[in-house]
């Protein structure tokens, strides 16, 4: 069974830097797509970006080039940098793996494991 | 840019059927799916994209698309089925951002 896990400082100082790092076991993280996604407390979900062990990274531009994913196939650990964080920045931090399924009607991406999240509070 | 538009809450009386809607331009090229939230824990996919079911997932959620809005309906609702619903998404402008909708609070009475 794929587990997902989280870890990191839950209190950042505003302007500094947010680092999380997801840990996966139970498989490896060879052949998927690893997401970030996050909801600000009492909000929806939001995707921050995703990286493919290829290096593939692809990030929300409304998170204005503050994000950097990256990964480690030896340590099967996915991680998320976000520079200059605010207030805005506070939520709980998911990762997320995602995978295809095809059926007739086509492809579709799917969030199929997730970890439980990590709160990370944005502090003056 | 893509917005996926929810309805902000839904009830259903227990054991009736309930359908919760997710709009939006770029539903018309891409849908992948629903996710269910309970309180204090992580999405967990219910339907991948328009109407596949994962395992252990009961067959009472069932999805459809047409259009701009997908759907997605529980027949015969439980009580374990209060949460919040989000639909997902790809950006339209071709770039594959994820989105979400803003998602559904579902109470079962």
């Amino acid at each position: 069974q794929v587990q997902l896990q989280e870890s990191g400082p839950g209190l950042v100082k505003s302007s500094k830097t947010l680092s999380l790092t997801c840990s996966v076991s139970g498989g490896s993280i060879s052949n998927y797509y690893w997401n970030w996604i996050r909801q600000s407390p009492g909000k929806g979900l939001e995707w921050i970006g995703y990286i493919y062990p290829s290096g593939t990274t692809n990030y929300n531009p409304s998170l204005n080039n503050r994000v950097t994913i990256s990964l480690d196939t030896s340590t099967n650990q996915v991680s998320l940098k976000l520079t200059s964080v605010t207030a805005t920045d506070t939520a709980v931090y998911y990762c997320a793996r995602q995978d295809t399924y095809c059926a007739g009607s086509g492809c579709f991406d799917m969030f199929d494991y997730w970890g439980q999240g990590t709160l990370v509070t944005v502090s003056s | 840019s893509s917005e996926l538009t929810q309805d902000p809450a839904v009830s259903v009386a227990l054991g009736q059927t309930v359908r919760i809607t997710c709009q939006g331009d770029s539903l018309r090229s891409y849908f992948e799916g629903w996710y269910q939230q309970r309180p204090g824990q992580a999405p967990a996919l219910v339907i991948s994209g328009i109407n596949h079911r994962p395992s252990g997932i009961p067959d009472r959620f069932s999805g459809s698309s047409s259009g701009n809005t997908a759907s997605l309906t529980i027949t015969g609702a439980q009580a374990e089925d209060e949460a919040e619903y989000y639909c997902s998404s790809r950006d339209s402008s071709g770039n594959l951002f994820w989105v979400f909708g803003g998602g559904t609070k579902l109470t079962v009475l």
